[in-house]
């Protein structure tokens, strides 16, 4: 069943703005967690992905932040910009072992970033 | 940048027809999977595929439903007789080798059973 859902189905914001994209996830057995970008009538795009060991991993304009405590994972963009309009799911991932698992995805937040 | 690539970008068939949709994932991926998102939904896991063989698949891939690595480089999955439900946008996505855990998918495959 659904395992990894989102907080806000929308968000709006000003270009130059940081934006807070938020996730909730209810497996504690994941071990691994990744943020997608989707684009209109395109496949999932890889952003960061993050391990249960950490807490924070940073990339280019984006960190992604894991709290294991409350099972909350976020994806902060900052100064976001009009290319980043999109919108942006969570997945998480079991370690099976030998096997990769299935990723669980989120139901998605269309980001839109206005001019 | 090595990327997963599919074809055709967009299938149209009859209901009951079988379609084949065709993938080439990343060449030093290990594993290989599809998933499908209809219109306006999350995206739903259908299989993955290891080692030459399934290695996980959901309640989705019923017995219409088949994976194949037919060479080195290409990985299908096959619907033999389909239905209505199953008009999708159907993604391949690779990973494993020195991408670790993360999955890349492709461009999609839009499905559309009339």
């Amino acid at each position: 069943g659904e395992s990894v859902g989102l907080h806000l189905p929308t968000l709006s914001v000003q270009e130059g703005d940081n934006s807070i994209i938020n996730c909730a996830y209810s497996n504690s057995a994941s071990d691994y967690f990744i943020w997608y970008k989707q684009e209109s009538g395109k496949g999932p795009q890889f952003i960061i992905d993050i391990r249960s060991n950490m807490d924070k991993r940073q990339g280019q304009r984006v960190t992604v932040l894991l709290n294991k405590t409350v099972k909350h994972l976020s994806l902060q963009i900052a100064a976001t910009q009009p290319g980043d309009s999109a919108v942006y799911f969570c997945a998480e991932n079991e370690n099976r072992g030998s096997t990769l698992g299935r990723l669980y995805f989120g139901r998605g937040t269309q980001l839109t970033v206005w001019p | 940048e090595p990327e997963v690539t599919q074809t055709p970008s967009h299938q149209v068939t009859q209901m009951g027809q079988e379609v084949i949709l065709r993938c080439v994932p990343i060449s030093n991926h290990l594993y290989f999977y599809w998933y499908r998102q209809i219109l306006g939904q999350k995206v739903e896991f259908l299989v993955s595929f290891y080692n030459n063989e399934i290695s996980e698949k959901s309640e989705i891939f019923d017995d219409q439903f088949s994976v194949e690595r037919p060479d080195g480089s290409n990985f299908t999955l096959k619907i033999r007789s389909t239905k209505l439900e199953d008009s999708a946008m159907y993604f391949c996505a690779s990973s494993g080798g020195t991408s670790g855990r993360a999955l890349y998918f492709g461009p999609g495959t839009r499905l559309t059973v009339l």
